[in-house]
């Protein structure tokens, strides 16, 4: 069966230092690979897309890497701040006019 | 501009009851994907919908249906809800595919209480 799984529901870290985190699929042939943020009580917010013939991506303080190989997307945010707190969503498309399937998202804690 | 906007914010109905959700898109942006997303989990897809038609479906029962007006606003429906029905419904829009890939802007959601 398809599975989406991102690797811990919680990651608590110090300021200044860089988050990780990880996306596992199995069962899919993404098109793409998109990051999400949501804060509480919101919506997602789009961070990052990278394709299927893509290695990797940044975007100031952030990277993706995708490895169809291994079936799987690291997430980093370097010189992390308490303000990048949130849940960070990990969602494939198959390239079916952009329906995502979602994760099921990892809080992210930065402790001052 | 505005982004994507939902009404109402938050709704509470009893189980066997109707309701409806109402989505208006980033202007420029003509596709509504809906979503529900329970607590502590990811979104699910639901529908989407574009020139008025649902392009396509995800795992969701019939009581769930939709509709898209000619400004590209849209409906959800829900009828005879049940406790599980209880989530963050979201409202996605994106533009039109031209070669390449447009991303999503998700609404801040409506939460929906089934007691």
């Amino acid at each position: 069966s398809q599975k989406i799984e991102q690797n811990s529901e919680a990651l608590n870290i110090q300021e200044g230092k860089t988050a990780t985190l990880t996306c596992n699929y199995t069962n899919y042939s993404p098109a793409y690979l998109q990051w999400y943020r949501q804060d509480p009580g919101r919506g997602p917010v789009f961070l990052l897309l990278i394709r299927e013939n893509e290695k990797e991506k940044r975007k100031e303080r952030l990277k993706v890497t995708f490895d169809t190989t291994l079936k799987q997307s690291l997430f980093h945010i370097t010189a992390s701040q308490p303000a990048d707190s949130a849940t960070y969503l990990c969602a494939l498309d198959t390239g079916s006019y952009g329906k995502l399937t979602f994760g099921q998202g990892t809080i992210l804690t930065v402790h001052p | 501009d505005a982004g994507v906007t939902q009404s109402p914010t938050h709704l509470i109905k009893t189980r066997g009851q109707q309701v409806t959700l109402r989505c208006s898109p980033k202007s420029g942006h003509d596709t509504v994907s809906w979503y529900q997303q329970a607590l502590g989990q990811g979104p699910q897809f639901i529908f989407q919908y574009y020139e008025e038609e649902e392009r396509q479906r995800g795992n969701f029962p019939d009581r769930f249906s939709g509709h898209q007006f000619p400004n590209y606003s849209s409906e959800l429906n829900v009828n005879a809800l049940l406790l599980g029905d209880s989530a963050l419904y979201l409202c996605a829009s994106s533009g039109r595919f031209v070669g390449s890939y447009n991303e999503q802007f998700f609404g801040p959601g409506t939460r929906l209480t089934v007691l």
